[in-house]
């Protein structure tokens, strides 16, 4: 079994400021992790993802998330905001032997100008 | 250029109508996906494919029903039997076989059923 809690259903921050989105998961084998951006009306596309190599893991964008084994995470980050970063995103499990993912519920990110 | 295109963008219906949304991607993937999307719900999987001629159900695959007759169509009938069809409907596609691939998806169509 899999699951995802994001842990804030809407963040807003100023635009030049950091970015944190918080991900929890479960999974009963060794996961995979994504984050997946939607703008509104859109499709889902995918911001970096998480196969088990290096931990700090670099996505497109300036978005960066870190795997934390010990805490169950997969928290999502950006050193500068920028006005174009106002979206949803999700956090997406899936386990090793099942291709099946499992998303969270997802967080807004609203940016200030 | 690659990618997945789903038509229509958008899509109203009288209840008690079937109606048939479509998917095709170019990405020549083997696998190829159904999902819905509500309000602070995230997307749950309606159904998918591994192959062609082959099809299985997701989490919510009741009132709904696939084809995938070619490996670069999937199309998806929302029948009369949904009791809530309203919402959006997100078709994607991966590289299919062991291991996890991330998928890729269409930029949806918005169902509207009155």
């Amino acid at each position: 079994a899999q699951s995802v809690t994001q842990l804030d259903s809407h963040v807003s921050v100023s635009e030049g400021t950091p970015v944190l989105l918080r991900c929890n998961y479960s999974s009963s084998y060794s996961p995979s992790l994504f984050w997946y951006v939607q703008h509104p009306n859109k499709g889902l596309q995918l911001l970096l993802k998480y196969t088990s190599a290096a931990t700090l893991v670099k996505g497109i964008n300036g978005f960066e998330a870190e795997f934390k084994k010990s805490e169950t995470s997969f928290h999502l980050t950006k050193p500068s905001a920028h006005m174009s970063d106002a979206a949803e995103y999700f956090c997406v499990v899936s386990s090793s032997n099942d291709y099946k993912l499992s998303f969270g519920a997802g967080t807004t990110v609203t940016v200030r100008a | 250029d690659g990618g997945i295109t789903q038509s229509p963008k958008y899509l109203f219906r009288k209840e008690g109508q079937n109606v048939t949304l479509s998917c095709e991607q170019n990405l020549n993937h083997d696998a190829m996906y159904w999902y819905r999307q509500d309000p602070g719900q995230g997307l749950r999987l309606i159904y998918y494919s591994q192959i062609v001629n082959d099809f299985q159900k997701g989490d919510i695959a009741e009132g709904y029903s696939v084809s995938r007759e070619k490996k670069e169509s999937f199309p998806l009938t929302v029948t009369s039997a949904q009791k809530n069809p309203t919402a959006f409907y997100l078709c994607a596609s991966s590289i299919s076989g062991t291991g996890v691939y991330e998928q890729y998806f269409g930029p949806g169509t918005r169902l509207t059923v009155t």
